[in-house]
Parts: C-alpha cells; structure tokens; sequence
C-alpha cells in the first residue's frame, strides 16, 4: 500500500531557510501536496504540485519533486516564528475514476526559534 | 476554494455514548472524506461519502462504528458510536473533487472520558 515519511522534528533560526524533506511509494500518484497544522487548528492547504512536474514556486515557498526517487521537499525562505507548525506531506491516490483521498505522511514538526 | 464547516469544534464525550459530527460545505461537491488523526498522530481516511450511495469505508473501519450520512451533495455527518477513550482524535471532514485542491475543515476534537 501507500507509504509515506518523513522525519518528524525541525528545528530552523528565524531568518533561515528550512527544508522538510517526505518520501513516498506510489509511484501512480497524481498530485503531491503540502499541509500546515498549528496547534488545536485544521489542516491549511499550502501547495501541491502534479507529478509530471519538478519544481513549483509560491512566494517564501518551493516544491521540489524527484519522481525518480520518489522525494518530495519543502522549502520554506525566510523562515518566521509564525511558520512554527507541523506540516505534511501528503499524496493523492485514486480509487475510482474521480475519486482521491490523500495518503499523509507522519508530520514534521517545525519549531523557529527566534 | 471550498469552505468547510465543521460542527461541534470540540467535545468531551461520556464512553458508551455516540457523537455525531456535521460537515457543511459552501458548495456542491461529489465526494466528502473523513479523516481521523489520533493524538500526536498523522491522519488516517476512515470513509468516503458519496451522495446518493452507502460510503465506503477503509480497511479498519465499519458502518456499525462510523455510521455516515450524505443527504446532499453539501453536508454530511459522520458518527462515532459506542465511544471509547481510544475514539478520542481529531475527526476531520475534507472536500476534494476533479480539481487538484483538497480542502480540510477545522476538525472536531473528541475527547472520551
């Protein structure tokens, strides 16, 4: 079945950059995609980015996909203390035609430290 | 994007007893899915709602524990019956249909005691 990780602690100095790295294993997988937690909150969409695609750009954030190695990354310019949050990796896997649930990887927790 | 509404946000629930939980979006989407995430863990599918037909459930989880309903193509609610403290989680309700985007609602934080 699916499987995805990712290491589960980071800590980054304000100002830094800071790189989340996920791997996965279905190698069908249609879309990648990036979640932030904060404490008690839900889950915010940050990005995704197709598989036929290796980098995705969004302001402070980049998306680099290695479809070879099944890598995923996040990197995060400029990190802040407001980026303090567990973030997953997550990819999508389809059941039926239309159909996509996510597969999430453990969460990596982020601390900035100012 | 699509906003979803959870209902209640949170709750601290007596074991034997059943929660169910509300899930309204702003618009008319095919599949609804929910998730649980247990405390300090990631997130696990339970089931996906489709309207107008019986959910399905994933490996884990059934009916009888997770009874779902998708009156419309707008809400849906799923209950967690005959609690235990093992229920207790984070049970979020999540939107995702053709486009790219999956959208997750706030969560409804359970707490069996």
């Amino acid at each position: 079945g699916e499987d995805v990780e990712q290491s589960l602690f980071l800590s980054v100095r304000e100002g830094d950059s800071s790189v989340i790295n996920c791997t996965y294993t279905d190698s069908s997988s249609t879309y990648l995609y990036w979640y932030k937690q904060e404490p008690g909150a839900g889950l915010q969409l940050l990005t995704y980015i197709f598989s036929n695609m290796d980098m995705k750009q969004d302001q402070r954030l980049t998306v680099l996909l290695n479809k070879k190695d099944k890598h995923l990354s996040l990197r995060i310019a400029d990190t802040q203390t407001g980026d303090s949050a567990i973030y997953f990796c997550a990819e999508s896997f389809s059941m039926d035609t239309g159909r996509r649930a996510l597969t999430f990887g453990s969460g990596t927790r982020l601390q900035v430290q100012p | 994007s699509a906003v979803i509404s959870q209902k209640p946000s949170r709750d601290i629930c007596q074991r034997g007893t059943s929660l169910t939980i509300q899930c309204q979006v702003d618009s008319q989407v095919t599949m609804m899915f929910w998730y649980r995430q247990q405390p300090g863990q990631s997130l696990t599918l339970i089931a996906t709602a489709n309207q107008g037909s019986e959910a399905t459930y994933e490996s884990g989880f059934v009916i009888d524990k997770f009874p779902i309903s998708r009156p419309n193509l707008t809400f849906s609610t799923l209950t967690v019956s005959n609690m235990s403290p093992e229920d207790s989680s984070i049970y979020l309700c999540s939107v995702g249909q053709g486009n790219p985007e999956a959208f997750f609602g706030q969560g409804t934080r359970l707490t069996v005691v």
